[in-house]
């Protein structure tokens, strides 16, 4: 069966520190792969999506970046984060042209900038 | 532009009284409509997937509708372990599968 990892479960880091979220995929090839960002109060905001390796599309200019490294492995940076960083980050995968099943969904990161 | 807009934001039912949660959109060219349940802290949980106006599926206590404007999610007989936030989001047909959420309705069932 298919399963996603991501990791950490939450993170505090301070204004100007680089960061780095890990996004795993098992069970499946050729993924779709997506970061999304959730605010309080707000719905899931598309960060970046990856319909294969080396492929990152970004929906929102911003302070961060995604690398797809491998089949399945989604990577989001910054270099330096900001207040505005914080939020609840997910990454989710769907069968490759076909997200008719809907996205799963790792558990996501609670990020905290101070 | 399109939106997808979930109301009410917030509902309170006591256990066993019914309900429903709606979505609206405004899109051109819908492929599907997701809905998803989101318990705190954790990743949405896939529930259904609807097509085309008049379509219909059934999990449990939970039942979605789709017209060619809006779902409807009706809880029947709820119970507090459906105590949860429930996300509509809607895919577009042609090109990428971009698919836009709404901002959920934040479900509390009390015993």
């Amino acid at each position: 069966s298919q399963t996603i990892h991501q990791w950490p479960a939450t993170l505090v880091q301070p204004v100007g520190s680089p960061l780095s979220l890990e996004c795993t995929v098992e069970g499946t090839s050729n993924p779709n792969l997506y970061w999304y960002r959730q605010a309080a109060g707000r719905g899931l905001q598309l960060l970046f999506y990856s319909v294969g390796i080396g492929q990152i599309s970004s929906e929102v200019p911003q302070n961060l970046s995604a690398s797809r490294p491998q089949d399945r492995q989604f990577i989001l940076s910054s270099k330096k984060l900001l207040l505005s960083d914080s939020g609840f980050y997910l990454c989710a995968w769907s069968v490759s042209a076909k997200a008719n099943y809907g996205y799963t969904f790792g558990s996501g990161t609670r990020l905290t900038v101070v | 532009e399109d939106q997808v807009t979930q109301s009410p934001e917030a509902l309170r039912l006591q256990e066993g009284e019914s309900s429903s949660l709606n979505c609206s959109y405004t899109v051109s060219g819908l492929r599907g409509l997701f809905w998803y349940r989101q318990d705190p802290g954790k990743g949405p949980e896939f529930l259904f997937t609807l097509y085309s106006a008049g379509e219909e599926k059934e999990k449990e206590r939970l039942k979605a509708t789709l017209t060619k404007k809006e779902s409807f999610l009706h809880i029947t007989a709820p119970k507090p372990e459906d105590s949860a936030t429930y996300l509509c989001a809607v895919q577009l047909s042609g090109g990428y599968q971009k698919v836009t959420f709404g901002t959920g309705t934040k479900l509390q069932v009390i015993p």
